[in-house]
Order: structure tokens, then sequence, then C-alpha cells
């Protein structure tokens, strides 16, 4: 099975700041990789899938970035909205793994 | 709007079985594949399970493999996940996905989540 690292596990930031997060597999899944961002109780959202397509709807601070084994999810410049838990998958081979989630907290 | 409303879920005794099920709307259901996804409580996300559109292939984690069984009725536009054999390690939400394309066979990310329906296997 492909591993999913994600890194850090957990993040403070402020208003304002811009954070990156990042995602990194243990073998080549090309570009086939997408971000959720989850609030506490709620369903997971789709913010990017492969690799930097931004989802519809999605505001453009979110962006995407990667290939290969190597990814990045980065929030340009946060807002209250934005702190949740957020989780990268790989989706190029069964089964479809997931990294242990990164919860981006306020300062 | 699309929408996946997930339902079935509840209290049951290790070894014992459930069926849950996925009302999809707001989209040609017969046209992409599904997924089941869980979430123990206070973990991470792990995928359970996919089945194409016409319901001819499916995969499952190793995890659930010979007690869980993904399947569709397209003319009800419903996805299901009979589950037996269930252990405690089983406990978890539920959710139900929408894959962005038909096939397995793709490269297909899931879109469209419901709000989940919670399993808690427990004697």
């Amino acid at each position: 099975d492909i591993q999913m690292t994600q890194s850090p596990s957990t993040l403070s930031a402020s208003v304002g700041d811009r954070v990156t997060i990042t995602c990194r597999a243990s073998q080549s899944i090309s570009s086939w990789l997408a971000w959720y961002q989850q609030k506490p109780g709620k369903a997971p959202k789709l913010l990017i899938y492969k690799a930097s397509s931004l989802e519809s709807g999605v505001p453009s601070r979110v962006s995407g970035s990667g290939s290969g084994t190597e990814f990045t999810l980065t929030i340009s410049s946060l807002q209250p909205d934005d702190f949740a838990t957020f989780y990268c998958q790989q989706y190029n081979t069964y089964p479809h793994t997931f990294g242990q989630g990164t919860k981006l907290e306020i300062k | 709007e699309v929408q996946l409303v997930e339902s079935g879920g509840g209290l049951v005794q290790p070894g014992g079985s459930l069926r849950l099920s996925c009302a999809a709307s707001g989209f040609t259901f017969y046209n992409y594949a599904m997924s089941w996804v869980r979430q123990a409580p206070g973990k991470g996300l792990e995928w359970v399970s996919s089945i194409s559109d016409s319901g001819g292939t499916t995969y499952y984690a190793d995890s659930v493999r010979g007690r869980f069984t993904i399947s569709r009725d397209n003319s009800k536009s419903s996805l299901y996940l009979q589950m037996i054999g269930l252990r405690v390690e089983d406990t978890a939400m539920y959710y139900c996905a929408k894959r962005r394309g038909g096939s397995l066979d793709y490269f297909y990310h899931m879109d469209v989540w419901g709000k989940g329906t919670t399993v808690t296997v427990s004697s």
C-alpha cells in the first residue's frame, strides 16, 4: 500500500498568515492527489484535486502543488473560516490512502 | 443540488450485521462511481470501498474485504454497504462519496460527500 505522510500534524497560525502543509507519498503517485478540509462534526470538503486543480467555489487563496511523491497545500492569507483539519489522499493506486491529517489551529 | 444522505447506522454487537444506504439526488447517479469512507472517533479518514458506475467493478480495503460488500441500485439512485462479522474496530462514522467519473480504472477523486451515518460495534 502507498503510505501518505503529512507534516506537520498540528499547525498554529494567525489570521492573515501564509501556511503550507506537506504531504509525502511512499512511491510516485504522479499528480493523483486530492486535499480535503474537515471541520468538527462535518463531512470532508474537497479543496484541490489532481494536485493543483482548485475545486469550484474554493477561494483562490488556497493552492496546491507537487507531483511524484511530494505535495503541498498552501493557504496564502488565513481567514477565520480556514481553521480545520486537512487531509491529503492519493487516488493513483488502490487502496486510496489518506494522510493522517493536519490540524490547523488559531494561535 | 447534489446531495448524498446516508442511513442505516446504529448500535450492533460484535459479530453482527448492518446494511448502510446512501440516497443520491441532484445528479445522474448511474454515470458516476461511488465510494465509502469511514472515520473512527477522533481518528483520521480511511477509504473503505469503491464501486464503478455500472456496479461491475468493486474494490475493498484489506481491513474489510470478505466482510463488507458494496453494491448499488441505479434504478433507485442508491448505494449500499452490507457489513457482516462486525468488529469493535469497525466503529466509525461512515460517509458515502461521489467520484468525479464513472470508471474505477481511471483516476477520479471524490468530489461530494454525505454527512455520514454512525456505526457503533459494542457489547
